[in-house]
C-alpha cells in the first residue's frame, strides 16, 4: 500500500537558519503530495501541495518540489523564524470510494531558537 | 473560511465509560474523518464518512464506532473506554472531489 516516510525529529535550528525536512513516499499511480503544519495546541492546516511531477508548492516562504524520479517531496525554507516552530506532516492522497483519503507521515517537530 | 469544531478540547473519562466525541463542520463538505494522533505514530485514520449514514473503516477502527446522521456532524463513539485509547483525537472534513482536508483543533482524551 501507500506510505510516507519523513525524517525523525526534533529538528532544532537557530533563527534565520536554512530548513530541510525530508519526505519520501511509495505509491501506486501518481498521487498528489502535501505538507501540513500543526502549531502548538491546534489542528493541522494545509501548508502547501503539488499535484503532479515537477510541480513546486510554496507558501509562507516554504517550498517543496514533487520529484517522481526520487519519489520525494522535501520541505525547505531559506530562513526560519521562531514562529515556524511546529510539527510538519508530509502526506499523499489516495483515491478511495470516489474521495481522496490522505496517508500521513509520522510528523517532524521543528524547534526554532531565537 | 472552513470551520471545523470539536465538542471538547480536553476530556477525562474512566475505564469502561461510553465516550462521545462530536465534530461539526460548516462548509457542506461530503467527507468527514476521525484520526487519532500519538507521539511517534503520527495520524492514524479511525473511520471516515463520505455521505450521511455512510461510513468506512480506516486503519484502526477496533474499539470505536461512528455516527453520521446529518451532513455537518460526525460523532466518534468509544463504547467502553480503555486506557490505551488515551490520545489526541482529530476530526477533519473535505469536499468529495478535493484533496485538501480541514481539521478541527483536536480533543485530548485521558482515560483513567
Amino acid at each position: 500500500g501507500n506510505s510516507v516516510t519523513q525524517m525523525e525529529g526534533p529538528v532544532t535550528l537557530s533563527e534565520e537558519a536554512f530548513l530541510t525536512i525530508n519526505c519520501t513516499y511509495t505509491a501506486t499511480g501518481y498521487p498528489s503530495l502535501f505538507w501540513y503544519v500543526q502549531y502548538p495546541g491546534e489542528g493541522l492546516q494545509l501548508l502547501l501541495k503539488a499535484t503532479k511531477a515537477d510541480d513546486k508548492g510554496s507558501n509562507k516562504g516554504f517550498e517543496a518540489t514533487y520529484r517522481k524520479e526520487t519519489t520525494s517531496f522535501h520541505l525547505e525554507k531559506g530562513s526560519v523564524q521562531v514562529s515556524d516552530s511546529a510539527v510538519y506532516f508530509c502526506a499523499l492522497s489516495d483515491p478511495r470510494r470516489g474521495s481522496y483519503i490522505p496517508t500521513f507521515g509520522r510528523g517532524t517537530s521543528l524547534i526554532v531558537h531565537p | 473560511d472552513v470551520k471545523v469544531t470539536q465538542s471538547s478540547r480536553y476530556l477525562v473519562k474512566r475505564t469502561g465509560e461510553k465516550v462521545f466525541l462530536e465534530c461539526v463542520q460548516d462548509m457542506d463538505h461530503e467527507n468527514m474523518f476521525w484520526y487519532r494522533q500519538d507521539p511517534g505514530l503520527g495520524l492514524r485514520l479511525i473511520y471516515f464518512s463520505y455521505d450521511v449514514k455512510m461510513k468506512e473503516k480506516g486503519d484502526i477502527p477496533e474499539g470505536y464506532s461512528v455516527s453520521r446522521e446529518k451532513k455537518e456532524r460526525f460523532s466518534l463513539i468509544l463504547e467502553s473506554a480503555s486506557t490505551n485509547q488515551t490520545s489526541m483525537y482529530l476530526c477533519a472534513s473535505s469536499l468529495r472531489q478535493q484533496e485538501t482536508q480541514y481539521f478541527g483543533p483536536g480533543t485530548r482524551l485521558l482515560v483513567l
